[in-house]
């Protein structure tokens, strides 16, 4: 398997412009998360899905970000408008809930500097 | 009592040395204790994991401590070597295979082995 596939790997873009972030998670897998990942708070689990189903979006810092999973294949993460602090390493993950593990299994991660 | 903390932030060992990382949680309903490693340009790849019906759990040079009572863990690496420098994540779920699945991770230790 490819593993966790996330596009692009890097994006610099201009306060205020929409950013759409995209994961492809690993077949069979039933569970997506996104991850933000910063200096200053680690990993922060923004959404994860289950079955194409969002189950916690707490972790969604503002109106400004919004996600979907519009089949068991692929997943975005959308931030309108940008701001500055937004810049971060955004992370995807998959699992299955048949692991015995629970390990989930990371993507490379995209990583955004808003300007 | 989400949250999971991490100590010490960053951490500087000789070769050969033991590194530890230490983590505390508050939320006892918290059942299932993995640590991810993290290489620079990468996502966080699962390193070994406990669940609190036991104290210790060793996988190679590998070993997590788990103290229940104290809501404490932590991770031991023996004879560190150069290519275990990495950031060290830890984190803490509830009923893992079961509803949720919501891994939260601490902030992130950053080991340095020098030769």
């Amino acid at each position: 398997d490819a593993g966790v596939i996330q596009s692009p790997r890097h994006e610099v873009t201009e306060m205020g412009q929409e950013v759409t972030l995209r994961c492809k998670p690993i077949s069979g897998h039933d569970y997506l998360f996104w991850y933000r990942q910063t200096m200053m708070r680690g990993l922060e689990l923004l959404i994860y899905f289950n079955n194409n189903v969002p189950i916690d979006d707490s972790g969604m810092p503002e109106d400004r970000f919004s996600a979907k999973m519009p089949n068991a294949s692929f997943s975005t993460l959308k931030i309108q408008p940008s701001e500055p602090r937004d810049s971060a390493v955004y992370f995807c993950a998959s699992s299955s809930r048949d692991s015995n593990t629970g390990e989930l299994f990371f993507g490379e991660g995209s990583r955004l500097t808003v300007l | 009592q989400q949250q999971v903390k991490q100590s010490p932030q960053s951490l500087i060992v000789q070769k050969g040395g033991i590194s530890i990382i230490n983590c505390a949680y508050e939320n006892t309903a918290f059942d299932y204790f993995p640590w991810y490693q993290q290489f620079p340009g990468k996502g966080p790849a699962l390193l070994i994991a406990i669940r609190p019906d036991v104290s210790e759990k060793k996988e190679g040079r590998f070993t997590i401590s788990f103290n229940k009572s104290a809501k404490q863990f932590s991770l031991h690496i023996m004879d560190s070597q150069p290519g275990d420098s990495a950031t060290y994540f830890c984190a803490a779920s509830i009923s893992w295979g079961g509803a949720t699945n919501k891994l939260i991770f601490g902030t992130g230790t950053l080991l340095a082995v020098q030769p």
